[in-house]
């Protein structure tokens, strides 16, 4: 079974502070992505990588960078953590871009005060 | 521009009963679509996909069938059981794109 763990599943942070949430996975998969969940939203693409130190914007990446210094971990920063981007943050991978699924972690539910 | 859309914020299933769950989409290039099922605080676990050369696919009490002309899937679940309540997702993407869409997920209540 593919492993994809988020570092932590509850963070509360201040405007302003840069955060950094951390995500691994096990099954050795090219492509990893970042989404937010929220309510009547549905799941949002905030970045995704297909390689090391390669990656793309997704809808809504403003706000948002990433890193992927190694190919089984995807980071996603916050630069200056800001009250709207209070949320939950998926981290999802996959073996291929084409007929085969996302694999997600099991979230991490940000709080910005 | 949402390119796939589950209009149906909420269902309520009895025990026992079959539970349908909707979904449109846009874009007629897409050519996999998959459902995905969420419980609180934990994130989406993948369910079922079906790929645009099939009408249906079926995995033990789960179903999804694809109306291409329609631009339409649907999920079956039969028999629903109170374990099933939780948010599900259906999501699109098509070939030679980097890109998974998903829908606004319907909260499923099967009640016991």
């Amino acid at each position: 079974d593919v492993k994809v763990t988020q570092s932590s599943r509850y963070l509360v942070k201040r405007t302003g502070e840069k955060v950094f949430l951390e995500c691994v996975q096990d099954m050795d998969h090219e492509n990893m992505f970042w989404y937010r969940q929220d309510p009547g939203l549905g799941l949002r693409l905030i970045y995704f990588s297909y390689d090391v130190k390669m990656k793309e914007k997704g809808d809504i990446p403003e706000g948002y960078s990433v890193s992927r210094e190694k190919k089984e971990r995807f980071s996603l920063i916050l630069e200056s953590a800001s009250t709207n981007q209070t949320s939950m943050y998926l981290c999802a991978s996959t073996r291929s871009l084409y007929n085969s699924p996302l694999h997600f972690g099991n979230g991490t539910r940000l709080t910005v005060t | 521009d949402q390119q796939v859309k589950q209009n149906s914020p909420s269902l309520s299933v009895q025990e026992g009963r079959i539970s349908i769950l909707n979904c449109d989409y846009t874009n007629s290039m897409f050519d996999y679509f998959l459902w995905y099922k969420k419980y609180p605080a934990e994130g989406p676990t993948f369910l079922i996909s079906i790929s645009s050369i099939k009408d249906k696919n079926e995995d033990g009490r789960f179903t999804v069938f694809l109306n291409k002309s329609a631009k339409h899937l649907s999920l079956h679940i039969v028999p629903s059981q109170p374990g099933d309540s939780a948010v599900y997702f259906c999501a699109a993407s098509r070939y030679n794109f980097n890109k998974f869409y998903f829908g606004s997920g319907t909260k499923l209540n099967v009640k016991p």
